[in-house]
């Protein structure tokens, strides 16, 4: 248990279909983030989360990428017209001070 | 875009030896932080040392921050097999708390 949940785990994905994943913090946080995190990397900023409101997204959140967060708790991010190079472990995480982040144990996204 | 650079790449050691592992970064920071990967896994923090510290231990880990050259050192000592992962330093820009991350050091333990 982690604190942060993130479904699903895995998702296999043609390419061109649109996927839609979720991010819960068990607990609540005024701010949450999304990474992405290709084989062999380290997680890269995609966009973050102020209650409601987006503050900052990344450029390399495409057109195709859309992030929610309606009522300040769990989050969705969707990638519509799915690319193979959109493979990738998205991941989700909350700050927490002075101890820096919680984060889920991310969505693995397969675009074949 | 990385905040920096991790060193080196990939490590392999045998359990009880000790592992240390360095990170670069660019910018100035308010604070360092420390994570661990176990593979296909999400990331575990570990430490975080701030930019007015300049060293921090935590049971078998030992980290220090040198503000001066922008770098970063992380120590696991007697090191077992269960710490075989992958170690990533991160900042945020100072006066964000949006993390950059390095490249990452994939740490092998072996028996």
């Amino acid at each position: 248990d982690t604190g942060v949940s993130q479904d699903p785990r895995h998702k296999i994905t043609k390419r061109g279909q649109n996927v839609t994943f979720r991010c819960d913090p068990i607990s609540e946080h005024n701010r949450l983030y999304w990474y992405r995190q290709t084989l062999g990397q380290g997680p890269e900023f995609l966009t973050y989360f102020q209650n409601e409101a987006q503050l900052e997204k990344s450029r390399l959140l495409s057109d195709r990428f859309s992030a929610e967060r309606p009522k300040g708790s769990f989050s969705t991010l969707e990638i519509q017209r799915t690319e193979q190079g959109d493979s990738a472990m998205y991941l989700c995480a909350t700050p927490r001070a002075d101890y820096g982040y919680t984060f889920g144990s991310g969505t693995r996204l397969t675009v074949v | 875009s990385q905040q920096g650079e991790e060193d080196p790449q990939a490590l392999s050691i045998q359990e009880g030896e000790n592992a240390t592992m360095n990170c670069s970064y660019k910018t100035s920071i308010n604070n360092l932080q420390w994570y661990r990967q176990n593979s296909g896994r999400g990331l575990v923090h570990l430490i975080l040392i701030r930019s007015n510290e300049r060293e921090k231990h935590s049971g078998r880990l030992r980290v220090t921050l040198d503000t001066s050259k922008k770098s970063s050192s992380l120590l696991i000592t007697a090191s077992r097999a269960a710490d075989t992962a992958s170690y990533f330093c991160a900042s945020p820009p100072y006066n964000t708390d949006k993390l950059i991350f390095g490249t990452g050091t994939r740490l092998q333990v072996f028996p």
